[in-house]
């Protein structure tokens, strides 16, 4: 299986400055199809997890454009430009390159 | 609006059986690939099975094959997870998910305790 890790693993962030989340992957992560499926979500204490960032850098509708993904290969990395209170939660990549698909262990983000 | 509903979760002894329900609305169920993933309390994400869309095709996490049986009724746009031979550590919720994975239901707890 494919093994995701990311750094850190929690995130103490201050509203307004920038935050980053690193991903690594075992394997490379492009398809037979030329794409990359490593995606980013995002998950609030008693939510579902939202996808945030598909295929590597592509935003998903209503996402903030404070949210931004870039990587290629095995190394991966969400950015907040400008942390909001809203963004407290759990960060976790995930490829759905080889299956089983599989996720990182989550970054805890806490103000 | 696309909608993912689960049903079925509740408490079961190690041993018992369960049958999850996934019922869908707001686009074509039957041209989209669907999964299972679970969340033991307070841990991470974790895949469990995925199916084709016409159900051809079925996958398994090691950790749930020969356990667990995927599958669909495009007819009724539900997707279903029986699972059978449960264990203490089936124990999370369960989600279901559209392939493409942006589009994830609320979930339903499983509770295997005796």
């Amino acid at each position: 299986d494919v093994v995701m890790t990311q750094s850190p693993l929690s995130l103490p962030v201050t509203l307004g400055q920038p935050a980053s989340i690193s991903c690594r992957s075992s394997q490379g992560l492009v398809y037979s199809d030329g794409n990359t499926y490593l995606h980013w979500f995002q998950q609030r204490p008693g939510q579902s997890p939202r996808r945030l960032i598909y295929k590597v850098s592509n935003r998903d509708s209503g996402v903030p454009d404070r949210f931004s993904g870039s990587g290629s290969g095995t190394d991966f990395t969400l950015k907040i430009s400008r942390v909001e209170a809203e963004d407290v939660g759990i960060y976790y990549c995930m490829q759905g390159t080889h299956w089983p698909f599989t996720f990182g262990p989550g970054t805890r983000v806490e103000i | 609006e696309v909608q993912l509903v689960e049903s079925g979760g509740g408490l079961v002894q190690p041993g018992g059986c369960l049958r999850l329900s996934c019922a869908v609305s707001g686009f074509t169920f039957s041209t989209y690939w669907m999964h299972w993933v679970r969340q033991a309390p307070g841990k991470g994400l974790v895949w469990v099975s995925r199916i084709n869309s016409d159900g051809s095709t079925t996958n398994y996490a090691d950790f749930v094959k020969g356990r667990f049986t995927i599958s669909r009724d495009n007819a009724k746009n539900t997707l279903y997870l029986q699972m059978n031979s449960l264990r203490a550590e089936d124990t999370a919720v369960y989600y279901c998910v559209r392939g493409g994975v942006e589009f994830w239901g609320q979930g339903t707890l499983v509770t295997v305790s005796s």
